[in-house]
């Protein structure tokens, strides 16, 4: 199957920083890929739909101006946290869409202090 | 509010056994239905699939029944394995959408 990574696959930060984590299909090109969110004994929930050269499409209640999503090629989307706060820290995971199905990332664990 | 419900959060069987997890769902749009396996710290694998125009679809060991009159879908697993102890999501997608909308997850754990 297609196998999508993310980076870093965890990461602490202080209150106030901005956090990247990277998304990359590895073996295949991905137009359109998805980001989520979990929260422990939670399910997954989607955040946001990028889309390759493109502005994404964010989920209701969702900011846009916090979750900065840029998906620049084919096989990149990152994922940008500003001004992270305690509350953000979470298990953020990618999926990629290819030939109908979404293959999805290993997730980044974010703690912010 | 949940669309996607898995009302048992935890499941523990014994290996051999079956094992059968149950979702629900309130939207009567969802068009395709999914199951997730998952393990902690990784993200989700896709297992079996069925669409909203069948009542079963079965893989191997994996079963999927759907009841759409129900609202009801439910994964078999037959015989279970202790390599298949995990997390187990069911997902829905609307029509003509990319968009998944997962349940809370249940964990399976099975026993020798």
């Amino acid at each position: 199957g297609a196998v999508v990574s993310q980076h870093p696959s965890w990461v602490i930060c202080k209150s106030g920083t901005s956090v990247k984590i990277e998304c990359r299909s590895l073996d295949f090109q991905a137009t359109t890929m998805f980001w989520y969110r979990q929260f422990p004994k939670q399910s997954l929930m989607l955040m946001a739909t990028s889309n390759e050269g493109s502005k994404a499409t964010y989920e209701q209640g969702v900011e846009k101006d916090k979750f900065l999503i840029n998906h620049a090629s084919l096989t990149l989307s990152t994922l940008t946290v500003t001004s992270a706060h305690p509350e953000d820290s979470s298990f953020y995971i990618c999926s990629a869409r290819a030939n109908n199905e979404q293959f999805f990332g290993p997730g980044t664990r974010l703690t912010v202090l | 509010d949940q669309q996607v419900k898995q009302n048992s959060p935890s499941l523990s069987v014994q290996e051999g056994r079956i094992s059968i997890l149950n979702c629900d769902y309130t939207n009567s749009m969802f068009d395709y239905f999914l199951w997730y396996k998952k393990y902690p710290a990784e993200g989700p694998t896709f297992l079996i699939s069925i669409s909203s125009i069948k009542d079963k679809n079965e893989d191997g060991r994996f079963t999927v029944f759907l009841n759409k009159s129900a609202k009801h879908l439910s994964l078999h697993i037959v015989p279970s394995q202790p390599g298949d102890s995990a997390v187990y999501f069911c997902a829905a997608t609307l029509y003509n959408t990319d968009k998944l909308i997962f349940g809370t997850g249940t964990r399976l754990q099975v026993f020798p």
